[in-house]
């Protein structure tokens, strides 16, 4: 159990919808990052939050934002959702950021677009 | 355009031997480099690391061994045991950015 925690685990939803994904860190810290992995893809960044602030953006479509709240938990939100959408969706923090500072990695959300 | 590359999607190797897994990159800004492993339901554990002055890693059975002439780092786990079976990711990263870059894995069976 890395201590980062992913909601939903699953979700399958339709085209043309919107969800949110959550992700609690690790206690202590203050760097969120989100992945996400699709089918014939590694791992591909999606953004970081460090501390509430956005830190680094990665090949994230406009119709995907994110977040990081005051309690440093952070959500993903994706909305009109195509087929291409479908993919496991990994949360990750670290105390800091940069070299030195250990990613923890969640256990991911599968979202199903149908 | 990938930029980090692991060429072979899989791997078996027997138990008690060394497992190999290695990974090309193309970007030379790329200043660190990391391995994950990835069990079935799990999200990738860290294993490894290396910055770009080392050429070599160490950390029990595991060592990450970089080539920057080569633009090739790779892993080497001896002796191989299975419960190492797993997906292993290779990714870099440069400067203080932590956007980090992974190949698309190497599947590993190590066989009893």
């Amino acid at each position: 159990d890395s201590g980062v925690t992913q909601t939903p685990k699953h979700l399958i939803t339709a085209t043309g919808q919107r969800v949110t994904l959550r992700c609690s860190p690790r206690s202590g810290d203050l760097s969120v990052y989100w992945y996400q992995q699709s089918l014939d893809q590694g791992l591909q960044f999606l953004i970081h939050y460090y501390n509430g602030e956005e830190r680094a953006k990665g090949n994230i479509l406009e119709r995907f934002s994110a977040q990081q709240f005051p309690d440093l938990h952070s959500e993903l939100n994706l909305s009109s959702l195509e087929l291409g959408d479908s993919a496991l969706y990994f949360c990750a923090s670290s105390v800091g950021w940069g070299p030195g500072n250990t990613i923890y990695f969640g256990e991911g959300s599968w979202l199903t677009v149908v | 355009d990938q930029q980090v590359k692991q060429n072979s999607p899989s791997l078996s190797v027997q138990e008690g031997r060394i497992s190999i897994l290695n990974c090309d990159y193309t970007n030379s800004m790329f200043d660190y480099f990391l391995w994950y492993k990835k069990y079935p339901a799990e999200g990738p554990t860290f294993l490894i690391s290396i910055s770009s002055i080392k050429d070599k890693n160490e950390d029990g059975r595991f060592t990450v061994f970089l080539n920057k002439s080569a633009k090739h780092l790779s892993l080497h786990i001896v002796p191989s045991q299975p419960g190492d079976s797993a997906v292993y990711f290779c990714a870099a990263g440069r400067g203080s950015n932590y956007k980090l870059t992974f190949g698309k894995g190497t599947l590993l069976t190590v066989n009893p």
